[in-house]
């Protein structure tokens, strides 16, 4: 079974630029995950969706950032404009609505992001 | 607000020694709570988890202990190996938020 396959793995921009991550998560998992990890810390949510739902985006800094999950499996992360405080690794994980998320997401390799 | 928090950045073991890492959590709804390693430039896989309504759960040379009293949990690792070395996050959740709570991981280094 294929894991949670992300693209890019490295992204270097230029501040004001913008940038966008690709995920497609495992065949099967309804719920998509991304996460952002600054250097140092653990990850943090910022969007959670149920198939193609955004269920929770609390925490997604709406000015900026932007996501979407077409049809309910790969799903897009865009920065518009990045700034130098959004420099972290950008994590995509999945589960099944079947087991949830108690039992375990699986991640990504993830995207590190680098704003010069 | 940090509701889980791991107080120490880095651990170094002798291999073949036990490693305990440790975890607090503030939030008394935390109803999960689940342990990730990480080794670089991977993402966080799953390593173990327990329910609220348990105190231990041990799978192989990994242990997890809670203690709600206190709102602390630590992993257990016996015996540690090199390829232990990694970053460990420990993560709380609540059943009907789907969302995890990560600390900051602590870095463990298993000496051969």
């Amino acid at each position: 079974e294929a894991g949670v396959v992300q693209s890019p793995r490295y992204k270097i921009i230029e501040k004001k630029q913008p940038v966008a991550f690709w995920c497609n998560p495992i065949s099967g998992h309804n719920t998509l995950y991304w996460y952002r990890q600054n250097l140092g810390q653990g990850p943090e949510l910022l969007i959670r969706y149920e198939n193609e739902e955004a269920v929770d985006d609390s925490q997604l800094p709406k000015d900026r950032f932007s996501a979407e999950r077409l049809k309910g499996v790969d799903s897009t992360l865009k920065i518009q404009p990045a700034e130098l405080g959004d420099s972290a690794v950008y994590l995509c994980a999945s589960s099944s609505l079947a087991t949830g998320p108690n039992y375990g997401y699986t991640f990504g390799s993830g995207t590190r992001l680098t704003v010069v | 607000d940090q509701q889980v928090k791991q107080n120490s950045p880095s651990l170094s073991v002798q291999e073949g020694r036990i490693s305990i890492l440790n975890c607090d959590y503030t939030n008394s709804m935390f109803d999960y709570f689940l342990w990730y390693k990480k080794y670089p430039a991977e993402g966080p896989t799953f390593l173990i988890s327990i329910s609220s309504i348990k105190d231990k759960n041990e799978d192989g040379r990994f242990t997890v202990f809670l203690n709600k009293s206190a709102k602390h949990l630590s992993l257990h690792i016996v015996p540690s190996q090199p390829g232990d070395s990694a970053v460990y996050f420990c993560a709380a959740s609540t059943s009907n938020t789907g969302k995890l709570i990560f600390g900051q991981g602590t870095t463990l280094q298993v000496k051969p």
